[in-house]
């Protein structure tokens, strides 16, 4: 069965430090990656996807950028963390062509 | 301009009784519809999906019906249970869309009360 990893749980960083957040998806092939973001209150945001090895679209611009080293691993990063990048991260996959998207636990991210 | 909305930002039922979240698009190009739960501090769980060419689909205590003509869906869960206690999103996407790329509303958080 698939699953996907989504680590760490929550996280507190300070202004202007850098942000790595990682995502890896078990016992599927190829599949498309993506990240949220969800607001207090609000629905999720999607910030990136990816098709594949090192293809990266990005939804809305922003400070952060994201990377897909291997087939299986997502990458969400940040050089300089600002306050406004506080809130629930969510990694998520889907198959080609799939009609419903898998996501992670999520994190929490604190910017202080 | 916010293309998936729900109304309804909390609903609170007794058990065992009918629970009703809806949601509303304004987006014409939408015909496949998901309903995502998600319980605090983890990631959504899809529930059911509808698509365009029906205009309901039931699972189990779960039924979906979609009505083209006003662009609203509608969620149906009976009988409540506490469990069902969570964030509920919909979400829309264009046929061919890959479903990860859907359009999601704000959430409306259910409260099942014993």
């Amino acid at each position: 069965s698939q699953t996907i990893h989504q680590w760490p749980a929550t996280l507190v960083q300070p202004v202007g430090s850098p942000l790595s957040l990682e995502c890896t998806v078990e016992g599927t092939s190829n599949p498309n990656l993506y990240w949220y973001r969800q607001a207090a209150g609000r629905g999720l945001q999607l910030l990136f996807y990816s098709v594949g090895i090192g293809q990266i679209s990005s939804e809305v611009p922003q400070n952060l950028s994201a990377s897909r080293p291997q087939d299986r691993q997502f990458i969400l990063s940040s050089k300089k963390l600002l306050l406004s990048d506080s809130g629930f991260y969510l990694c998520a996959w889907t198959a080609k062509g799939g009609t419903e998207a898998f996501f992670g636990q999520g994190t929490r991210l604190t910017v202080v | 301009d916010q293309q998936v909305k729900q109304n309804s930002p909390s609903l609170s039922v007794q058990e065992g009784r009918i629970s009703i979240l809806n949601c509303d698009y304004t987006n014409s190009m939408f015909d496949y519809f998901l309903w995502y739960k998600k319980y605090p501090a983890e990631g959504p769980t899809f529930l059911i999906s509808i698509s365009s060419i029906k205009d309901k689909n039931e699972d189990g205590r779960f039924t979906v019906f979609l009505n083209k003509s006003a662009k609203h869906l509608s969620l149906h869960i009976v009988p409540s249970q506490p469990g069902d206690s969570a964030v509920y999103f919909c979400a829309a996407s264009e046929w061919g869309t890959n479903a990860g790329k859907s359009t999601f509303g704000d959430g409306t958080t259910l409260t099942v009360k014993p």
